[in-house]
């Protein structure tokens, strides 16, 4: 029982370029999102999906897109990286009663 | 103003001291509440729920004032495995809607 994984762990990514995070979750949790960490900040809340085939946006969407093909899988994409996308990025899914379980994280620097 | 507010810290406390958070949220509506512990360079993790009649877990007390809208974490006999951030989490009604606090920060020192 992996609970939340999250590939890659680590990237460096040139401005302008594009890249996928993918989110993998084996609790079968109906709700996955995408969260932002930034110094200082709380978590900020990127996208999320309440069930397979569905997402939603969060408080910070702009320059993201997900999809949810599959219910264990959460995928988010940035269609062309700016240097205000630098953060570490964490993934993270719940049952309804909304106890949220996070994956390792993902560390992107865009230059 | 933001949301979710806390004492950025750090706090530094002796191993086996008491030391307590204490977290505001401006909506009224919140409904469900949260502390979890962040590690440096980890995730975070669930700590503990926060109930309305307060709630122990061991060291760890939670307390939930919903008239001046705050919550707060005791930590007794403190250990230096505590050593953490701990985030202050509220969720709002009727939503996915979850605000973070940015964090309290706790060093214990032998």
């Amino acid at each position: 029982n992996a609970g939340v994984t999250q590939t890659p762990k680590f990237r460096v990514l040139k401005t302008g370029q594009s890249m996928t995070l993918l989110c993998a979750q084996d609790m079968n949790h109906e709700y996955m999102y995408w969260y932002r960490q930034d110094p200082g900040m709380g978590l900020r809340l990127i996208h999320y999906s309440v069930g397979e085939g569905t997402t939603a946006k969060g408080e910070v969407p702009d320059g993201y897109n997900v999809s949810r093909l599959k219910k264990q899988n959460f995928l988010l994409g940035l269609e062309s990286a700016a240097p205000s996308q630098t953060s570490v990025y964490f993934c993270a899914s719940s049952r309804i009663t909304g106890e949220q379980y996070f994956g390792p994280g993902t560390r992107l620097t865009v230059t | 103003r933001k949301e979710v507010e806390q004492d950025p810290g750090p706090f530094n406390v002796p191993e086996g001291a008491t030391v307590a958070f204490n977290c505001t949220y401006s909506n009224s509506a919140s409904q469900s509440f949260f502390w979890y512990r962040q590690d440096c360079r980890k995730e975070p993790k669930l700590l503990m729920s926060v109930y309305s009649s307060g709630n122990e877990d061991g060291r760890f007390t939670a307390q939930l004032n919903r008239a001046s809208q705050y919550i707060s974490l005791l930590i007794r006999d403190s250990k230096l495995s505590d050593s953490a951030t701990y985030l202050c989490v509220v969720k709002n009604t009727g939503g996915f809607k979850t605000i973070f606090g940015a964090g309290t920060r706790l060093f214990v020192k032998a």
